[in-house]
């Protein structure tokens, strides 16, 4: 089951914030975060564990609601260097093998001058 | 981090004939590897797992006959389209998880593939 990103492109000016939410319909073991540059293959961003954890890196920082099955992405003072594809990447509750990565559609950030 | 190492980057081929694609962990080994799919603009979607010393398991809708995977150690997966066609044409990407209490995958560089 595929989650849901929303927006599916936002453009910025340098220094806004942007957040980017995951959504599934399905319950999650976790999800990944990760940044697609164009032609480039996907780099990762960070995990987000079932406990509502946060996490945070620098001016990038997500959320987990375990009970709502929601990721959102929070990237604040944006930079040029942001810039790209996020995808988030979910991993069901289930005893299947780990890393079987489902992800969504994609959302298309631009950070501008 | 971890590297994976997916080769060639590029490749151009002609209908009808047979591409290989390595996915390669360089500094761990993986029980586990994925190959995905990507359209222009597209999400990556997932097409097999690879399992080490087993068979793969596909993805509704993708063809094993097609798509052979052959994971023969633990740091290397093989994705072989077979009679390509201009269709095939994609973008390939590997990831292999490195073991551990939490599941981080690591991508490969990706491959074009191009069917002319």
């Amino acid at each position: 089951q595929q989650p849901v990103q929303s927006p599916q492109a936002v453009i910025l000016r340098e220094g806004e914030d942007a957040v980017i939410n995951c959504s599934s319909s399905k319950a999650l073991y976790s999800v990944h975060w990760y940044r697609q540059k164009h032609g480039e293959a996907p780099v990762f961003l960070m995990i987000l564990l079932k406990g509502g954890e946060q996490k945070g890196h620098e001016k990038i920082s997500a959320s987990f609601n375990e009970k709502k099955q929601q990721s959102s992405l929070y990237l604040t003072a944006s930079q040029l260097s942001y810039s790209g594809t996020y995808f988030c990447g979910t991993e069901m509750n289930y005893g299947g093998s780990q890393g079987n990565l489902i992800f969504g559609k994609g959302t298309k950030l631009s950070v501008k001058p | 981090g971890a590297v994976v190492s997916q080769h060639p980057s590029r490749v151009i081929c002609k209908s009808g004939t047979s591409v290989k694609i390595e996915c390669r962990s360089l500094d761990f080994q993986a029980t586990t590897m994925f190959w995905y799919r990507q359209f222009p603009k597209q999400s990556l979607m997932l097409m097999a797992t690879s399992n080490e010393g087993s068979k793969a398991t596909y993805e509704q809708g993708v063809e094993k006959d097609k798509f052979l995977i052959n994971h023969a150690s633990l740091t290397l997966s093989t994705l072989t389209v077979t009679s390509a066609h201009p269709e095939d044409s994609s973008f390939y990407i590997c990831s292999a998880v490195k073991g551990g209490s939490v599941t981080e995958a690591f991508f490969g560089q990706g491959t074009r593939l191009t069917v002319v």
